[in-house]
């Protein structure tokens, strides 16, 4: 079993709608978790943190973790096309007393206009 | 705030060849990360610095590529020989600390013929 899965995609939403990007993790002890958002070409860029169970919003995004279920979401309301790239979540988890971050390999997203 | 340096931005060599890319990671931070991120992956981890020590080298392929990071600043990767399968982005991130969020360079684009 993969550490971090995200369904790949790529997942479509005509614009204004809600995309919800999905990741679960296999490792009981993580930490944190973050969203990135990564541009064809460009570098990854942090969007969200998130470090506790519940919901965190900041302008259209929503980040909601469970560490019950082991899964991390994020919701994009009033989606723009602008916003189309590929989102990676990322978990940071100890192992050896050191924080690890490993990589979902990110989904997909295209808004449509 | 300076972000993370890297260069050179692409890079073409052929196999067997060897390369160098160079990170200058945001003042301050004493976690500095090397990825390696294949098309249409995720980015993997191939070394964890924290100050001038390795924290994690688990996934470096040490018959070919080499890492070091002097007085726990700047930090060079190099891959001899190269392989046709090298061919990816190198991804240079740094941390404040263990759990905070990783910032990116623009990374380095290598091409292996």
């Amino acid at each position: 079993q993969k550490e971090v899965e995200q369904n790949s995609g790529p997942l479509s939403v005509p614009e204004g709608a809600i995309a919800s990007l999905n990741c679960t993790y296999s490792d009981r002890v993580s930490q944190s978790f973050f969203w990135y958002r990564q541009y064809s070409g460009k570098s990854p860029e942090l969007i969200m943190s998130i470090y506790s169970n519940g919901d965190k919003e900041d302008g259209r995004f929503t980040a909601q973790l469970n560490k019950a279920s082991q899964y991390v979401s994020l919701l994009i309301r009033d989606s723009q096309p602008s916003d189309s790239a590929t989102y990676l979540c990322a978990v940071n988890m100890v192992s050896n007393r050191t924080y690890k971050y490993i990589f979902g390999t990110g989904t997909r997203l295209k808004v449509l206009a | 705030e300076a972000g993370v340096a890297q260069s050179p931005r692409y890079k073409i060599i052929e196999k067997r060849q060897s390369v160098a890319f160079w990170c200058n990671p945001i003042s301050g931070h004493a976690t500095l990360y090397w990825y390696q991120q294949i098309l249409g992956q995720g980015p993997k981890l191939l070394i964890q610095f924290q100050n001038n020590g390795v924290v994690d080298d688990s996934q470096l392929p040490k018959d070919r590529f080499s890492a070091e990071r002097l007085k726990g600043v700047d930090s060079t990767l190099k891959i001899q020989p190269a392989k046709l399968e090298d061919s990816a982005v190198y991804l240079c991130a740094s941390s404040l600390e263990g759990n905070s969020p990783l910032h990116f360079g623009n990374g380095t684009r290598l091409t292996v013929t």
